[in-house]
């Protein structure tokens, strides 16, 4: 249980294109979840939290407009880059969880998104 | 504020060896703790979890004990195997999730 999909696994485009990556919890209610960003060899940077209908909280030092997060159901969240630049390549990777952003249940993680900006 | 410190990697063992790697958190109140594991070019894996002092998490012969005494929840495994080369990262949980470092684990036949 407790599957959560990540969609596409890996994109390749041209500088100035946006980019959606999809992240489907795939047997439970998600209530929340995580936008995070990986660069190599390093910890997972968290991004933004989203819940279900409402805005996302974006980290410090994360552009909101640069990064669109849409959660409109209890089973999708959405993240644009829009108008990618080289420096947007990364690994990024999505959460869910059904417990609220103020639970200690365990977030399940997507297989992440390898985004080349060229 | 809330923090977790994880050993520096990279580990290099040799299969059947004696794994640990260590984890230290720093939180007020009881968090939960985590133990996530990430295979190359995936996501995380939840490897094993603790909610309170003194729960020990195992899976797939990994273990942590929540240690509060030390502020401690460090991973040991008794026998690696190759199978087992992954980054490990320790994490801790309250009103969000705070991610350590990371360890990098690899395995030699």
């Amino acid at each position: 249980g407790a599957v959560v999909s990540q969609h596409p696994s890996r994109v390749i485009c041209k500088s100035g294109t946006s980019v959606k990556i999809e992240c489907r919890s795939l047997d439970f209610q998600a209530t929340t979840m995580f936008w995070y960003r990986q660069f190599p060899k390093k910890s997972l940077m968290l991004m933004a939290t989203s819940n279900e209908g409402s805005k996302a909280t974006y980290e410090q030092g994360v552009e909101k407009d640069k990064f669109l997060i849409n959660h409109a159901s209890l089973t999708l969240s959405t993240l644009t880059v829009t108008s990618a630049h080289p420096e947007d390549s990364s690994f990024y990777i999505c959460s869910a969880t059904d417990g609220g952003s103020y639970s200690n249940q365990p977030q399940h993680f997507g297989d992440g998104t390898r985004l080349s900006i060229l | 504020g809330d923090s977790v410190t994880q050993m520096e990697g990279p580990v290099t063992l040799s299969e059947e060896a004696f794994l640990t790697i260590n984890c230290t958190y720093t939180a007020t109140g009881y968090p939960s703790l985590f133990w996530y594991v990430q295979y190359p070019g995936e996501g995380l894996q939840l490897l094993l979890k603790a909610t309170k002092a003194d729960d020990k998490g195992s899976n797939k012969g990994f273990e942590a004990t929540y240690r509060k005494e030390t502020t401690s929840f460090h991973l040991e495994k008794g026998s690696v195997q190759v199978s087992d080369s992954a980054v490990y990262f320790c994490a801790l949980s309250k009103v969000q999730f705070y991610f350590g470092t990371g360890t990098s684990l690899t395995v030699i036949p």
